[in-house]
C-alpha cells in the first residue's frame, strides 16, 4: 500500500519558536493532504486540508496564522506551528490521498509527530 | 453535518472473547465507511473499509457490515488476541470530499 513519513517523529521546543514538520507521500503523487492534532485519549480532529499548489482550506476554529501549511510538490507538505506555546503541545498526524484510491475515498496516514512545548 | 458516533471505551475482554465495537454515522448521500486502528505509540492504519450498502470489510479476523437502514457500520471479531488492544476509530468520508471524519474511539484491552 501506498506510505507516507513524517518528520521529525517527536520534537520538543521552548515557548515562542516555530516548528515545522514534513508530511511526504513516499511511492505515490498525492494532490490532497490533511492535517490532523490528536489529544491524549481522543480522537483526530481535522485542522486543514491541504491541495498542492493552492491554499490550505482550515476548519473553523484553526488559527491559519498559527498553523502554516504549505503544500509546494506533489510528495510534500509541510505544518509549521509558529510561536509555540505550551497548550499546542499535541501528537500531530497527516494523511493523503491516493488518487489512484479515488473509488475508496481512502486516506493513507504518517506515522505521527508528538510535540512538545515547554 | 456528517458525524459518527462509537461506543465509549475502554473495553476490556479476555483472550478469545467476542468482540462487537458498535458505531453509527449520520450522514448525506452515500459515504464511505472505515474502522482505524492506532496500536500504542504509532499511527493509524486502516484496518477495513467499505464503500456502499450491505458491502461487508474484512482484515485479519475483524468484520464489519455497512448497514445503511441502521446507519451502522459495527466491527466484530470473533476470537481476540491480546495483540489486538489498540485503539479502534470509526470514520467516514462523505461523497462530496474526501476528508475523514471519526468517531472519538474505543480503546480496547485484551488480557491474556
Amino acid at each position: 500500500g501506498a506510505v507516507v513519513s513524517q518528520h521529525p517523529s517527536r520534537v520538543i521546543c521552548k515557548s515562542g519558536t516555530s516548528v515545522k514538520i514534513e508530511c511526504r507521500s513516499l511511492d505515490f503523487q498525492a494532490t490532497t493532504m490533511f492535517w490532523y492534532r490528536q489529544f491524549p485519549k481522543q480522537s483526530l480532529m481535522l485542522m486543514a486540508t491541504s491541495n498542492e499548489g493552492s491554499k490550505a482550506t482550515y476548519e473553523q476554529g484553526v488559527e491559519k496564522d498559527k498553523f502554516l501549511i504549505n503544500h509546494a510538490s506533489l510528495t510534500l507538505s509541510t505544518l509549521t506551528v509558529t510561536s509555540a506555546h505550551p497548550e499546542d503541545s499535541s501528537f500531530y498526524i497527516c494523511s493523503a490521498r491516493d488518487p489512484r484510491e479515488d473509488v475508496y475515498n481512502e486516506q493513507f496516514f504518517g506515522p505521527g509527530t508528538r510535540l512538545t512545548v515547554l | 453535518g456528517d458525524s459518527v458516533t462509537q461506543m465509549e471505551g475502554p473495553v476490556t475482554l479476555s483472550e478469545e472473547a467476542f468482540l462487537t465495537i458498535n458505531c453509527t454515522y449520520t450522514a448525506t448521500g452515500y459515504p464511505s465507511l472505515f474502522w482505524y486502528v492506532q496500536y500504542p505509540g504509532e499511527g493509524l492504519q486502516l484496518l477495513l473499509k467499505a464503500t456502499k450498502a450491505d458491502d461487508k470489510g474484512s482484515n485479519k479476523g475483524f468484520e464489519a457490515t455497512y448497514r445503511k437502514e441502521t446507519t451502522s457500520f459495527h466491527l466484530e471479531k470473533g476470537s481476540v488476541q491480546v495483540s489486538d488492544s489498540a485503539v479502534y476509530f470509526c470514520a467516514l468520508t462523505s461523497n462530496s470530499g474526501y476528508a475523514l471524519n471519526f468517531g472519538k474511539g474505543t480503546s480496547l484491552l485484551v488480557t491474556p
